[in-house]
């Protein structure tokens, strides 16, 4: 079946620009992440969707970033007035959300973004 | 604050060697640990560790967890080419279902 999809895959952008990513997690799959990955570095929660509760954004690094999950599927990570420290890899995750099986994240491929 | 620790950070081996990469944590309201190997992009899945001394093995790759010392392996055997990749250890925080990553073995595997 299809997995977790991330547009665009890259996205290059001016300093001060808003940039919009977007997820498409796996079918039926209630909980969705958001990471980000900076070069050489491990995975940085950003925030966390699960069903209809509030989301959980303890690693939105500013109120710069913020994201959104509409109908309980898709997500976009907004991130307004970017700036050059915001360039990494941003990856999606989607899990079943259920008892047991939260840590089996499945991962898209991510967005490149860079800030120039 | 929640750590992840992973050792070495880059590793270069022969084809057929046996390898056994690091991970140390400090998650409070710990439930799991996570390996998962990064080739390119997307991490994959490996193994989810919840109780102590029990090892989870899949072909080559095997893990165990030691709860008291807060430390996992990972060892692949026979290593192939196939396997240089980052291999990322994440433990899972009970109640917040988050993941917090250490940052990556690097494995190089030569021919």
């Amino acid at each position: 079946g299809a997995g977790v999809s991330q547009s665009p895959s890259n996205k290059v952008t001016e300093k001060g620009k808003d940039v919009e990513l977007r997820c498409d997690p796996i079918s039926g799959h209630t909980a969705l992440y958001w990471y980000r990955q900076s070069l050489g570095q491990g995975l940085e929660f950003l925030i966390y969707f699960q069903g209809n509760s509030a989301p959980d954004k303890s690693g939105l690094p500013s109120d710069r970033f913020s994201a959104e999950r509409t109908g309980g599927s898709v997500s976009t990570l907004t991130i307004q007035r970017t700036q050059q420290e915001d360039s990494a890899v941003y990856l999606c995750a989607s899990s079943l959300g259920t008892s047991g099986r939260w840590g089996e994240q499945f991962f898209g491929p991510g967005t490149r973004l860079t800030v120039l | 604050e929640d750590k992840v620790v992973q050792s070495p950070l880059s590793l270069v081996v022969h084809e057929g060697d046996t390898v056994t990469l690091n991970c140390s944590y400090e998650v409070t309201n710990f439930r799991s640990l996570l390996w998962y190997k990064q080739e390119k992009k997307a991490p994959t899945f490996l193994f989810m560790l919840t109780s102590s001394g029990i090892e989870k093995k899949s072909g080559r790759l095997s893990s165990i967890l030691d709860k008291k010392e807060l430390f996992s392996i990972l060892n692949i055997t026979a290593t192939q080419t196939g396997d240089s990749a980052v291999y990322l250890c994440a433990g899972l925080i009970q109640g917040a279902q988050k993941l917090v990553f250490g940052q990556g073995t690097r494995l190089t595997i030569n021919p």
